[in-house]
């Protein structure tokens, strides 16, 4: 079974600054994706970024980018320039296979709070 | 923009009660989920649903059943409320046919039910 682990329950970070939220992960599968979704406070939880195991870029979404680093079964999360509605549960996931109806497995989360 | 609905935001209920939480999807969503959310346990999956009348079991589906009887509609069922189960409950869609691979969840608000 799949197993994604958040070793950072909580963070901070000042306004402006960057920040690096780590997620490992493990499988034996070849074909698989990895997501970070956010969850901001009470509201809705919305996908942050998305990467596919077999492009070697890491995917990048404005300020939002990633550290994919296959062999070692680590997917972090960069943000950069972190603004003040960055202030979110960040949870990072897995799904083998190629897409279609496979289910995600989360992490337990990161807990991140950005400062004035 | 796709809009995923939990019929209630909060909920409170009493022991050996039967409970409702039911989700609605405007997106033609083949998948949908019922997760549950907990302070350092992440998300949880109950049940999920390929598409209509199916349904597959998740991780921890024990005091849950589900019901997917309209595509746009998936409904969870707690038969006898223990106050175990007093958790946030989120319900979550995503097409089986996104052109790139792994479709986006996408999440409702979030239904918080307390069992006294």
């Amino acid at each position: 079974a799949q197993t994604v682990t958040q070793s950072q329950p909580e963070m901070s970070v000042q306004e402006a600054e960057t920040v690096t939220l780590s997620c490992t992960y493990d499988t034996s599968e070849s074909n698989y994706y990895l997501f970070w979704y956010k969850q901001p406070p009470s509201r809705q939880m919305i996908l942050v970024i998305r990467q596919e195991a077999y492009k070697q870029q890491n995917a990048t979404e404005n300020r939002f980018s990633v550290n994919f680093q296959k062999a070692a079964k680590s997917f972090s999360l960069k943000i950069s320039d972190s603004q003040l509605g960055d202030t979110a549960m960040y949870f990072c996931a897995f799904m083998k296979g190629q897409g279609g109806s496979e289910k995600l497995v989360f992490g337990k989360g990161t807990k991140l709070t950005v400062n004035p | 923009d796709v809009k995923v609905t939990q019929s209630s935001r909060y909920l409170v209920k009493r022991t050996g009660e039967k409970v409702f939480l039911e989700c609605v999807q405007d997106m033609d969503h083949e998948n949908m989920f019922w997760y549950r959310q907990d302070p350092g346990l992440g998300l949880r999956l109950i049940y999920f649903s390929y598409d209509v009348k199916m349904k597959e079991k998740g991780d921890i589906p024990e005091g849950y059943s589900v019901s997917r009887e309209k595509k746009e509609r998936f409904s969870l069922i707690l038969e006898s409320a223990s106050t175990n189960q007093t958790s946030m409950y989120l319900c979550a869609s995503r097409s089986a046919r996104s052109s790139g691979g792994a479709g986006e969840l996408f999440f409702g608000e979030g239904s918080r039910l307390t069992v006294l």
